[in-house]
């Protein structure tokens, strides 16, 4: 079955630092990764997602990730923290091998937390 | 586009009374999925629906869980003889079906505590 990792419940940064949030899929074909942000009382949104056109993505609001097939890993990054990235991140990964357009199983969450 | 609508917001229930859900999906969208989160957790899983035939439901999933969509539209989740295990968050997303990836949106979701 498909699943996602993702290492640390919690990541703390200061602003303007370097956000990086790791998550890790187990997949024995080629999967479709997605990251999803919640903020404070509002409902999941779409961050990025990977579907094989490119292994770099871009997503909304200056994120991005890169898919690493060697390292089955597809780690979001953010080169500079605002306070407004504070929220709880989620990693996702479709439920059908090889398949988009399946349920989504998601990871844990990462709460990150940004400082002043 | 008004977005993903769950109602209640809130539900409060005693322990073996069965409750009901509702959730309009974006008019458009002909899939919709039902989640469910606990505090600390990913969103799981429960069920999806494409129009109105139900093409995936969670193994773990009870079988005092039933969710309709009876017209392709708004969907219903109904727990019977609810357990205080099944308080959570019962989320409800919709997406239009794509073989590249589709963007599931969400609604904020109805939390339910079971006394």
């Amino acid at each position: 079955a498909q699943s996602v990792t993702q290492l640390g419940s919690h990541v703390s940064v200061s602003e303007g630092a370097l956000v990086l949030l790791r998550c890790n899929y187990s997949s024995s074909v080629p999967p479709y990764l997605f990251w999803y942000v919640q903020y404070p009382n509002q409902g999941l949104q779409l961050l990025l997602k990977y579907t094989s056109a490119a292994t770099l993505v871009k997503g909304i609001n200056g994120f991005e990730a890169e898919f690493k097939k060697s390292e089955t890993s597809f780690h979001l990054t953010k080169p500079s923290a605002h306070m407004s990235d504070a929220a709880e991140y989620f990693c996702a990964v479709t439920s059908g091998q090889g398949q988009a357009g399946t349920a989504l199983i998601f990871g844990k969450g990462t709460t990150l937390s940004v400082s002043s | 586009d008004t977005g993903v609508s769950q109602d209640p917001r809130h539900k409060i229930t005693k322990r073996g009374q069965n409750v009901t859900f509702r959730c309009d999906p974006i008019s458009e969208h002909n899939r919709l999925y039902w989640y469910r989160q606990t505090l600390g957790q990913g969103p799981e899983f429960l069920t999806y629906f494409q129009n109105e035939a139900q093409l995936e439901k969670s193994r773990l999933l009870s079988d005092r869980f039933s969710a309709e969509r009876p017209k392709g539209s708004f969907s219903t989740l109904e727990i019977q003889r609810t357990e205080q295990g099944d308080s959570a968050m019962y989320l409800c997303a919709s997406s239009l079906a794509s073989y590249r990836g589709e963007k599931l949106f969400f609604g904020s979701g109805t939390q339910l505590s079971v006394l």
